[in-house]
């Protein structure tokens, strides 16, 4: 099993449906989970990241983490054309240690 | 924030040679990494570069075969040497933001085709 898992997509939705990405991980020690949004032919860039377990929101987007059942989510709503994408998750013990990636979903959002 | 240069964005490549590829960052960091994406699968950790010392490689990654310099806290560079096919792939660098979160800046990858 890997460490974390992530359904590659793609995801087709229409403009300003409520989009949901999730991500499944199996070490129980991750503290830390980033959501990362990859355009074509760019280098991944942070969207949000989140420590232990809840919910953070920032603008249309919300990432949630659900430690309990080792689950995390990026929820974004109104979701426009300029969010289509691969959003990757990644997660991270604490202490010194490198992020696990999750392989990334693919979103497109048809105007 | 960091801004990460790379070059070259890609390159086309004979079987049997090596390419340099350089990463250049806007600020001194501790933590830089390359990591290696290959289509369809997770971007996978080849090695933390280390500033005035060897490399940390991952399982699976050597030295000879990717050989890595950091002579300082602002540059470095990843060889992939005697490249074959297989090679073919997105090399990123990255550099670590905020020690507690680990949470990492990439350059914008650059895309070897090895034929």
């Amino acid at each position: 099993q890997k460490e974390v898992e992530q359904d590659p997509g793609p995801l087709s939705v229409p403009e300003g449906a409520i989009v949901s990405l999730n991500c499944t991980y199996s070490n129980s020690a991750f503290q830390y989970f980033m959501w990362y949004r990859q355009y074509s032919r760019k280098g991944p860039e942070l969207l949000m990241y989140t420590y232990s377990s809840g919910n953070k929101e920032d603008g249309r987007f919300t990432a949630q983490v659900d430690k309990s059942s080792k689950y995390i989510s990026l929820f974004i709503r109104d979701s426009q054309p300029s969010d289509s994408a691969t959003y990757l998750c990644a997660c991270r013990n604490s202490g010194y240690s490198t992020l696990t990636f999750g392989k990334g979903t693919m979103l497109l959002v048809s105007p | 924030s960091a801004v990460i240069s790379q070059k070259p964005s890609r390159d086309i490549c004979q079987r049997g040679t090596s390419l340099t590829i350089q990463c250049q960052v806007d600020s001194q960091v501790t933590m830089m990494f390359w990591y290696r994406q290959q289509p369809g699968q997770s971007l996978t950790l080849i090695a933390t570069a280390n500033q005035g010392s060897e490399a940390t490689y991952e399982s699976g990654f050597v030295i000879d075969k990717f050989p890595i310099s950091r002579p300082n806290l602002t540059f470095s560079t990843l060889t992939v040497s005697n490249m074959s096919p297989e090679d073919s792939s997105i090399y990123l660098c990255s550099a670590q933001g905020n020690s507690n979160t680990g949470e990492l800046f990439f350059g914008e990858g650059s895309r070897l085709t090895v034929l």
